[in-house]
């Protein structure tokens, strides 16, 4: 299974922007790459997913190399509610059973005021 | 629209004894999942299922049992709680079919196993 890379911890200002960075060397070309975050004390929550280009939605950004082997989350201005703890993960769907989401152990984001 | 419930939230249990944890969705998904979470890891599969009648396992499937008799409900059977099952637990689903698939997370049932 195609693995990522995530720093352990990263740490932003209130209101700034948050670029949380995530290698996949290995990922195939037909993983999707999902991140989801997990605020303290609650289930994992999707944040964002994409393939091959750039994706927004009204969460955050990914930003996607042109060779695939890494991405970007941003957050375009950071609150305090977005201290959490940031998963990027590869997907195959088309690969049935096998193609469940494998959780590293994240980035952890903290927000200061 | 209620999401993925899991119900207890808590529970303390002694060595040797069962339970079974509840995981109920209301959106229709075929797919659903048992998740796993020790102190400052990541989340561990446990069990799986792609449809009614059908399930599988995942990563960690030791000590654990599941059924899926209907499309809403996913109960995780735990026959002989032991301390190392102490951990916070998970249910997701989803919609299967082309595509990323984007799971949706109760918010968890923390046990503790003395």
């Amino acid at each position: 299974d195609a693995k990522t890379t995530q720093p352990n911890s990263m740490e932003s200002n209130e209101e700034e922007p948050v670029h949380l960075p995530c290698n996949h060397s290995t990922i195939s070309g037909t993983d999707y790459i999902h991140w989801y975050r997990q605020l303290p004390s609650q289930g994992p929550e999707y944040v964002i997913h994409g393939l091959t280009s750039n994706v927004n939605n009204r969460m955050a950004s990914l930003a996607i190399a042109e060779d695939r082997k890494s991405s970007t989350l941003i957050l375009h201005r950071a609150t305090l509610r977005d201290a959490a703890v940031y998963y990027c993960i590869l997907r195959d769907p088309n690969r049935g059973s096998q193609g469940n989401l494998i959780f590293g152990k994240g980035t952890k984001l903290s927000v200061k005021p | 629209n209620a999401g993925v419930t899991q119900t207890p939230k808590f529970q303390v249990l002694k060595t040797g004894q069962s339970m079974t944890l509840q995981c109920a969705q209301d959106m229709n998904h075929e797919y659903m999942s048992w998740y796993r979470q020790d102190p400052g890891m990541g989340l561990r599969l446990i069990h799986y299922s792609v449809g009614a009648g059908i399930t599988d396992q995942g990563e960690v499937p030791n000590g654990y049992n599941v059924s899926r008799s209907t499309t809403e409900d996913f109960p995780l059977r735990l026959l002989s709680a032991a301390p190392s099952q102490t951990s916070v637990y998970f249910c997701a689903s989803s919609y299967r079919g082309f595509g990323a698939n984007v799971l949706t997370f109760g918010a968890g049932s923390r046990l503790t196993v003395l």
